[in-house]
């Protein structure tokens, strides 16, 4: 069974800093790794979409890898903004059962002005 | 406007209840899944449409109920609410299986 794992659970920088956040999962039979930002009391907005033959994509201030051999995923956020602030999940739709996703519990971002 | 909308926004009920959470997408997407959210858990997946007529169980679907008439509907029945399906319920949908999900804004549902 698929487990997805998010470290650290949450994290307080400085408006400005540049930030990684971590994304593992147990099996790297994977199709692809989906980040998305949820708000609080909001529905999850879908922020990169990483296929499993991809090494990186990249949105604006906003960089995801992908190391499938290894499992890892990360979520590079440049010159971080109080806009920013949110919570960060990272999910795996894996090579069986492709149609679902598997998701981590998250990393709680918040950027302080 | 397009998009996916999830109604009631908040509900309250007692257990024994059925309770009915609604869930419409303009995109004409062939995917929709249900999840729910809850603290130390995060998201899991109760039930998913891969098209009209067509749901499949997901991680956690005992206590729920789904059909999917139309293309744009799905919704969720909770046939004798238990207090432990307090939670909040997201609806998602997707134009395929690996195409990225797109998520209403939830329904927040307390059972007393």
């Amino acid at each position: 069974k698929q487990e997805v794992t998010q470290i650290p659970a949450a994290l307080s920088v400085p408006e400005g800093e540049n930030l990684v956040l971590n994304c593992s999962f147990t099996d790297s039979a994977i199709y692809n790794l989906q980040w998305f930002r949820q708000d609080p009391g909001k529905g999850l907005t879908s922020l990169l979409l990483i296929q499993s033959s991809q090494r990186e994509q990249t949105s604006g201030r906003l960089n995801a890898s992908l190391d499938k051999s290894s499992g890892r995923s990360t979520l590079y956020i440049a010159a971080s903004q109080p806009g920013d602030s949110a919570t960060y999940l990272c999910a795996v739709r894996s090579e069986s059962g492709y149609s679902t996703l598997t998701f981590g519990k998250g990393t709680m971002l918040l950027v302080s002005p | 406007d397009a998009g996916i909308t999830q109604s009631p926004r908040y509900k309250i009920t007692e257990t024994g209840r059925q309770v009915t959470l609604m869930c419409h997408q303009t995109w004409s997407h062939s995917y929709m899944f249900w999840y729910r959210q809850d603290l130390g858990h995060g998201l899991r997946l109760i039930y998913y449409s891969a098209a009209a007529d067509i749901t499949d169980k997901g991680e956690v679907p005992d206590g729920y109920v789904v059909s999917r008439s139309k293309t744009e509907n799905f919704p969720l029945t909770l046939e004798s609410a238990t207090r432990s399906q307090t939670s909040v319920y997201f609806c998602a949908s997707s134009e395929s299986p690996i195409t990225p999900q797109h998520f209403g804004d939830g329904t927040r549902l307390s059972i007393l």
